[in-house]
């Protein structure tokens, strides 16, 4: 059961440039949406999170983007640096649930 | 800054044999996590633990696999017969009582041969 899809699998971005990510839920009873950032060999590290109440959510470079009613949101970079690069993973639970379901990843390439 | 640290950080393993791949979460967390990530794939959960016994499994997490705290640091996932398809890295992750989010050590790869 796939709960939480995510695209697109990789995206190459040159420096300065936006990168996005999209993803899309389907238990309706999640409402707590964690972005990762996983660098090679490494675990995933919390990057930004977003509850369904907010539409957006932005800490520096980072912007959540949330859709409540078509159960999809998303990771925007702006300014995308080469330390950007990585595997950014999106995800989501329940709130009295601290499981987490994520999404497929995407590997994200910054071009200097 | 406190961090979830896991040993060892790569293990090759021969099909059949147990494996006990260990965590020290952070000190004053109580919730504990295994995930694993085969390669080029999701982060699946795998256990919850709380309170010395286990919270929620997945489906994943069958009679092979079992999880202990075996003195007031330690967290460790034990695989009782390995297969070629237990090949992935591990995860091990840690909340506090009160926290929202759960903190991700860096990783046991197990290669299964």
């Amino acid at each position: 059961q796939q709960q939480v899809k995510q695209s697109p699998q990789s995206l190459i971005v040159q420096k300065g440039g936006i990168s996005i990510i999209n993803c899309a839920y389907e238990n309706t009873a999640f409402d707590y949406f964690p972005w990762y950032q996983q660098f090679p060999g490494k675990g995933p590290a919390l990057l930004i999170a977003i509850r369904p109440d907010v539409s957006e959510k932005k800490e520096g470079r980072f912007t959540i983007s949330f859709n409540k009613s078509a159960k999809q949101f998303s990771l925007h970079i702006m300014d995308s640096q080469p330390g950007d690069s990585a595997t950014y993973f999106c995800a989501a639970r329940t709130l009295w649930d601290y499981k987490l379901s994520f999404g497929a990843g995407t590997t994200v390439t910054v071009r200097a | 800054e406190p961090e979830v640290t896991q040993t060892p950080s790569h293990q090759v393993t021969q099909m059949g044999q147990e494996v006990i791949l260990r965590c020290v979460p952070i000190s004053n967390h109580l919730y504990f996590y295994w995930y694993r990530q085969i390669l080029g794939q999701k982060v699946e959960f795998l256990v919850s633990f709380y309170n010395n016994e286990i919270s929620e499994k997945s489906e994943i997490f069958d009679d092979q696999f079992s999880v202990e705290r075996p003195d007031g640091s330690n967290f460790t996932l034990k695989i009782r017969s390995t297969k070629l398809e237990d090949s992935a890295m591990y995860f091990c992750a840690s909340r506090e009582s009160s926290g929202t989010e759960a903190f991700f050590g860096q990783g046991t790869r197990l290669t299964v041969v």
